[in-house]
């Protein structure tokens, strides 16, 4: 258990939709990384969150979206979903960000998103 | 653009045997090469990695090289064990985010 949590665990919903998914990284992790698993792609990054700020991005669809709270939980929203969307979205953690710094990161259990 | 491949994409081995699994990275400013481990309906656990400033560490039963020259990084297994079983994905980094490699499913077989 690498202390990262995802809700939901499995999400299916139908083309056109907006779904929301949740992650909540380790006790005093400060950064939060988006990817998106899927057959054709692989491990693909999305998205990375510095305290509440965006740090860096990948390769993003403008239909998907992001933010990190206060209280540092992300969520990752995803709108008028395609049936291409469906993947695995994973959420990653590690303790902080610094140019040049590095850190290791820790993965949540991932959410299934299946578009029909 | 910053790209990592991975090799091979499968692989059969016999419990006991040594697994390797090799990469190769396209950006030179890469300076940290973690190594997930897969199992089914999880996510990647991390499991070792090196930094640039160092050609090779060992944690046990794994061992990662690294030859930054070459821009070539490799994991190997000892004594492998049927638990071993799982996909494995490298990674390269620069300023944090991760790009990986296709995996590779190894297979340990009593």
């Amino acid at each position: 258990d690498s202390g990262v949590t995802q809700t939901p665990k499995h999400l299916i919903t139908a083309t056109g939709q907006r779904v929301t998914l949740r992650c909540s990284p380790r006790s005093g992790d400060l950064s939060v990384y988006w990817y998106q698993q899927s057959l054709d792609q692989g491990l693909q990054f999305l998205i990375q969150y510095y305290n509440g700020e965006e740090r860096a991005k990948g390769n993003i669809l403008e239909r998907f979206s992001a933010q990190q709270f206060p209280d540092l939980h992300s969520e990752l929203n995803l709108s008028s979903l395609e049936l291409g969307d469906s993947a695995l979205y994973f959420c990653a953690s590690s303790v902080g960000f610094r140019a040049g710094g590095i850190y290791e990161q820790f993965f949540g259990p991932g959410t299934r998103l299946t578009v029909l | 653009g910053e790209n990592v491949e991975q090799h091979p994409s499968t692989l059969s081995v016999q419990e006991g045997d040594s697994a390797v699994i090799k990469c190769t990275y396209s950006d030179s400013a890469s300076n940290y090469f973690p190594w997930y481990k897969q199992e089914l309906g999880k996510g990647p656990q991390l499991i070792i990695d090196i930094r640039s400033n160092v050609g090779e560490k060992k944690d046990q039963r794994i061992a990662v090289t690294l030859n930054k020259t070459a821009k070539h990084f490799s994991l190997h297994i000892t004594e492998t064990q049927p638990e071993d079983s799982a996909v494995y994905f490298c990674a390269a980094s620069k300023r944090g985010k991760l790009i990986f490699g296709q995996g590779t499913e190894l297979s340990v077989k009593p």
